[in-house]
């Protein structure tokens, strides 16, 4: 098993339509989870970060905390051809400043 | 705002020389990381740093170098590339232990 899984995709959306991207992670210390997006070519960019259980909204994306069920999501609300990317979600464990990084997921917006 | 900066952009050498990456930071982050990203294995982390003089492995720093004798920068060396270490590899610097990391535009390095 992964330490950090996400489905590869591609998740092909409708323009306008909700993009809802999952990962799971299976160190059940890990305390800090990362949303980055990385366009093809280019380097990862930070979009979200989340450390307790719940919600968390920034714009449009919104992230998702379970720890008891290890999983965190990512939510892209009316979704827009620009957010045509990958999605990286990072996982920190309790000890150290190191990031366990998913493959990725390919997220297609089509006009 | 320079941030964090990765030179060179791009890098063709040939199999047993010796070739470094060089990553700049101008926040005055304690950590640096080095990674590198290949298709159907992500980024994975060669090398990382808490503070200058302070260095540590991650999950593939075998055939890389790294220093650290000052905060502001980390250079990446390999002593004898091969075919194998062909990838594109990113710097990355956070402040605090529990805060986000953020990269530089990477390296690519091709090694012939």
């Amino acid at each position: 098993q992964k330490e950090v899984e996400q489905n590869s995709g591609p998740l092909s959306v409708p323009e306008g339509a909700i993009a809802s991207l999952n990962c799971t992670y299976s160190d059940r210390v890990s305390q800090s989870f990362f949303w980055y997006r990385q366009y093809s070519g280019k380097s990862p960019e930070l979009i979200m970060s989340i450390y307790s259980n719940g919600d968390k909204e920034d714009g449009r994306f919104t992230a998702q905390l379970n720890k008891a069920s290890q999983y965190v999501s990512l939510l892209i609300r009316d979704s827009q051809p620009s957010d045509s990317a990958t999605y990286l979600c990072a996982v920190k464990r309790t000890a150290g400043n190191k990031l366990t990084f998913g493959g990725g997921t390919r997220v297609l917006v089509k006009p | 705002d320079a941030g964090i900066t990765q030179s060179p952009r791009y890098k063709i050498t040939e199999t047993g020389r010796q070739v470094t990456l060089m990553c700049h930071q101008t926040w005055s982050h304690s950590y640096m990381f080095w990674y590198r990203q290949d298709l159907g294995h992500g980024l994975r982390l060669i090398y990382y740093s808490a503070a200058a003089d302070i260095t540590d492995k991650g999950e593939v720093p075998d055939g890389y170098v790294v220093s650290r004798s000052k905060t502001e920068n980390f250079p990446l060396t390999l002593e004898s590339a091969t075919r194998s270490q062909t990838s594109v590899y990113f710097c990355a610097s956070s402040n605090q232990a529990n805060q986000p990391q953020h990269f530089g535009d990477g390296t690519r390095l091709s090694i012939l």
